[in-house]
């Protein structure tokens, strides 16, 4: 069965400092992949998206992920975190002919 | 532009209410979405919209009622709900249904009391 998994509950870091959330599927056709963003009380925003080519992606806020099929992983970076950026960040798979899964989350804090 | 509105933002019913939940689109998507979202969870897929046929309904109960009137509009419709179903409801779109780029509209908190 299709499966998303985000490792990490939550994730604390200090304002400044880099960032790599991580996110693991399985998956038996070939994904597409997704990272979303949550602030408190907002609905759910699409920070980027994998579903062919370069396996480096860019996204809105300087963030970055990087799809590896050997891995089974589509990991989130930023190289500066910003206090803006505390929210509950989502990872999502799916394909062509099926609808999306998403993860559990991993909930981002930021020390000042 | 990728907006989706859902109105209201706030919603306080009693079990006995009907009330419902609008959501509209502009971006010319053919699938629109209702998700439910309890705190600290991933959003649950409730229905989907296809070209205006409800192609998914996953189980929901049917004191929730989607409608679909035109290809840019998505209503919920609310009657005798339980407390368990306060939530914050997002309504979603992409270009075609299944796989696509889903978009996210703000949401709508809803309070069973």
């Amino acid at each position: 069965a299709q499966s998303v998994t985000q490792p990490d509950i939550h994730i604390t870091v200090s304002e400044g400092a880099s960032l790599e959330l991580r996110c693991n599927y399985s998956y038996g056709a070939t994904p597409y992949l997704f990272w979303y963003v949550q602030s408190p009380g907002q609905g759910l925003q699409l920070l980027l998206k994998y579903f062919s080519g370069d396996t480096l992606v860019q996204g809105i806020k300087g963030f970055e992920a990087e799809f590896k099929r050997s891995q089974s992983s589509f990991n989130l970076r930023k190289p500066s975190v910003h206090w803006s950026d505390a929210a509950e960040y989502f990872c999502a798979v799916s394909n062509r002919d099926d609808k999306i899964i998403f993860g559990k989350g991993t909930r981002l804090h930021i020390l000042p | 532009d990728t907006e989706v509105t859902q109105t209201p933002k706030h919603l306080v019913m009693g079990m006995t209410n009907k009330k419902s939940l609008k959501c509209e689109q502009h971006m010319g998507h053919r699938a629109m979405y209702w998700y439910k979202q309890k705190a600290k969870k991933p959003p649950e897929l409730m229905f989907v919209y296809s070209y205006e046929k409800l192609s998914i309904n996953e189980s929901v109960p049917s004191r929730f009622s989607p409608e679909c009137p035109n290809s840019s509009l998505l209503n919920l419709h609310l009657h005798a709900l339980q407390p368990e179903d306060s939530a914050l409801y997002l309504c979603a779109s992409s270009p075609d249904a299944l796989g696509n780029t889903i978009y996210f509209g703000e949401g709508s908190w809803l309070t069973v009391v």
